[in-house]
């Protein structure tokens, strides 16, 4: 089965920062993973996918087949961080496509 | 606890047929509901979302419907489905606006 787990619901740094929100998964099959990010008052976008291997906004998330993890990290945070942030899988189960989304992170960056 | 069902799993339909996928919550009342679709290839968009009975925001012109009989129903429509439609449909719902988003299992819709 697909799963996504974000550890931690709420996670709080301050401005200029390393931060890292953590993002495990469970699937049998190769993954493709996601990060969105929802910043107060708007709707739900996407960062970053791991097969583009790019840096958006200063975050980077490496996919480790090894300990299935797709961890985001930025080395510096800012104010404007401050978001929830989903991680996602998208997978084949039972022959269908499918999105699996984790929880999410609250993420806040304090001045 | 909170729930939310999202119903059928998969779907096949022919051009020109028509479409409805429902979703429901249980356990809170008054939810946020959304309708979001992946396209292949593509991040999620969003399509509609509802902040209660009746309210329906609609966020980009095309050939999907959504309505909200009740207070943790959430429908998506169409009359006559293109083929651009085919993707994967998530309803999520959320207690008040920046909350977390709770996902459904998701459709994916496959059209003909």
């Amino acid at each position: 089965a697909q799963r996504v787990t974000q550890p931690e619901k709420l996670l709080s740094v301050f401005k200029g920062a390393p931060v890292e929100l953590k993002c495990n998964y469970s699937y049998s099959g190769s993954p493709e993973l996601f990060w969105y990010v929802q910043y107060s008052r708007q709707r739900l976008q996407l960062l970053l996918r791991h097969i583009s291997r790019e840096s958006i906004k200063g975050f980077t998330a490496d996919l480790n087949k090894g300990e299935t993890s797709f961890h985001l990290k930025k080395p510096f945070a800012q104010e404007e961080d401050s978001a929830m942030y989903y991680c996602a899988l998208s997978g084949t189960q039972g022959g269908s496509e499918k999105l699996v989304f984790g929880k999410g992170t609250k993420l806040t960056v304090n001045p | 606890s909170q729930t939310i069902h999202q119903w059928p799993a998969t779907l096949v339909q022919p051009v020109g047929s028509p479409l409805s996928l429902e979703c429901t919550v249980e356990g809170t009342s008054n939810p946020n509901l959304y309708w979001y679709r992946q396209a292949a290839g593509r991040g999620l968009q969003l399509l509609f979302y509802s902040v209660g009975i009746g309210q329906i925001s609609s966020e980009v012109p095309q050939n999907l419907s959504a309505s909200r009989p009740q207070d943790r129903q959430f429908i998506l429509s169409s009359k006559k489905l293109l083929l651009s439609d085919s993707g994967f449909y998530l309803c999520a719902w959320s207690t008040y606006r920046d909350s977390p988003l709770h996902f459904g299992n998701g459709t994916r819709l496959t059209v003909t």
